[in-house]
């Protein structure tokens, strides 16, 4: 069974930044063409793309974002980790991590973790 | 960079009724378009890929249909679980978007 879990500080400060991890099993980021990305969700708004990174270590940022993300994956401990630096209010949502295998959709979703960005 | 516009607007519908819910390209995108349902308080879910492949587990009375610029997510008989919010998302290129969403809402 393909599980995906989300962990991360709930509130964070402006300018601070943010680490989240993404924790998955049932699959393998050594699998050729499988990759883990993040998609964050403002509240009451739509989904939106934030990173991917693919089990040949390719990397892909949003470009609205890629100056403030870092996306790094530990095979060995299926773990995908996702950087936000100079967090700001707008930054405050839903993220959500999901594996990724034929194409740039996500087939199997975490729960997600919230992120409150304030003062 | 592309622009998915969905549509209809906020829906209000009966069991058991049929609804074509509508996502249009601003380019052509061949048939890479994924669509997902997201109930109150849950992550999305993914119900298409390719425009009308129907991922595992997802029910028979979800089809999806269309390529190039249009394309539709057809619910046959509602089910009160069917309401949600639907998002396409186009992945023809990088970074994929995501459609505003349609909210169903089962009386």
């Amino acid at each position: 069974q393909v599980t995906l879990r989300e962990s991360g500080p709930a509130l964070m400060q402006p300018s601070q930044t943010l680490t989240l991890t993404c924790s998955f099993s049932g699959f393998s980021l050594l699998t050729s063409g499988v990759g883990v990305g993040w998609v964050r969700q403002p509240p009451g708004k739509a989904l939106e793309w934030l990173a991917l990174i693919y089990s040949d270590d390719d990397k892909r940022y949003n470009p609205s974002l890629e100056n403030r993300l870092t996306i790094t994956k530990d095979t060995s401990s299926n773990l995908v980790v996702l950087t936000i630096s100079n967090l700001q209010p707008v930054d405050t949502g839903t993220y959500y991590c999901g594996r990724r295998i034929v194409g740039d959709y996500v087939d199997v979703w975490g729960k997600g973790t919230t992120v409150s960005v304030s003062s | 960079e592309v622009l998915l516009t969905q549509s209809p607007g906020p829906l209000s519908v009966s069991p058991g009724e049929r609804i074509t819910l509508s996502c249009r390209a601003s380019h052509h995108i061949a048939s890479a378009l994924a669509w997902y349902q997201q109930r109150p308080g849950q992550a999305p879910r993914l119900l298409i890929y390719y425009a009308s492949i129907r991922a595992t587990g997802i029910p028979t009375r979800f089809s999806g249909g269309g390529s190039g610029t249009e394309f539709t997510l057809t619910i046959s008989s509602l089910q009160s679980e069917d309401s949600a919010v639907y998002y396409c998302q186009e992945y023809n290129d990088w970074p994929p978007l995501f459609g505003g969403g349609t909210k169903v809402e089962i009386k």
